[in-house]
């Protein structure tokens, strides 16, 4: 089965800090992504990752930055964090088939 | 997923069938894909159409109609282990390549 990780479950952070969202996949796949989910606005796509050093912005990247540094790593950046950013984060991985999830970050920010 | 549209809340009875609706508009339909979720976890996959027609799987099928941009979750014989969020997702290679769209997703209570 593939498995993906998220670095924490939880997470509180403070306005302002800098936040770093891990991500990381046991299988070969070459795309990544990474959503945030809201009551009522289900998921969306923050960025998206093709390939090593490759990101494309999805529909909100407002506020957020990506690094994919190996294949198998996908990090989501809140360079400078803010309250609306509180949210649920999911990264997945997937190829031609499905996309495959990870169990999900809850992030607030006070 | 502004051009994915599902039903918000559905109840229905253990045992009984439910039908959950999935419309959406693409340019470049590439596939249309049915999650579950539970609450406080992780989407995980139920079904994917591309071909028009009917996909069976256990007690859960989907249909897609791609002329009418139309698909359904047909959930037989319901479980209360069947209460969760229904994600509805097309793959839309003009926006995003490989990537996926999401609805908002159905939120399905099984009552007893």
């Amino acid at each position: 089965d593939v498995k993906v990780t998220q670095s924490s479950r939880y997470l509180v952070k403070r306005t302002g800090e800098k936040v770093f969202l891990e991500c990381v996949q046991d299988m070969d796949h070459e795309n990544m992504f990474w959503y945030r989910q809201d009551p009522g606005l289900g998921l969306r796509l923050i960025y998206f990752s093709y390939d090593v050093k490759m990101k494309e912005k999805g529909d909100i990247p407002e506020g957020y930055s990506v690094s994919r540094e190996k294949k198998e790593r996908f990090s989501l950046i809140l360079e400078s964090a803010s309250t609306n950013q509180t949210s649920m984060y999911l990264c997945a991985c997937g190829g031609w088939a499905e996309a495959f999830f990870g169990q999900g970050t809850r992030l607030t920010v006070v | 997923g502004q051009n994915i549209d599902q039903p918000t809340e559905m109840t229905a009875t253990e045992g009984a069938i439910v039908q959950i609706n999935c419309t959406y508009q693409t340019s470049g339909f590439n596939g249309l894909f049915w999650y579950q979720q539970h609450a406080g976890e992780a989407p995980t996959f139920l079904s994917y159409n591309v071909l028009d027609g009917l996909e069976e799987k256990g007690r859960f099928s989907s249909f897609l109609s791609r002329s009418k941009g139309y698909s359904y979750l047909l959930l037989k014989e319901l479980q209360m282990k069947d209460s969760a969020s229904y994600l509805c997702a097309v793959r839309d290679t003009a926006r995003y390549g490989q990537n996926f769209v999401f609805g908002p997703g159905t939120r399905l209570s099984v009552l007893p």
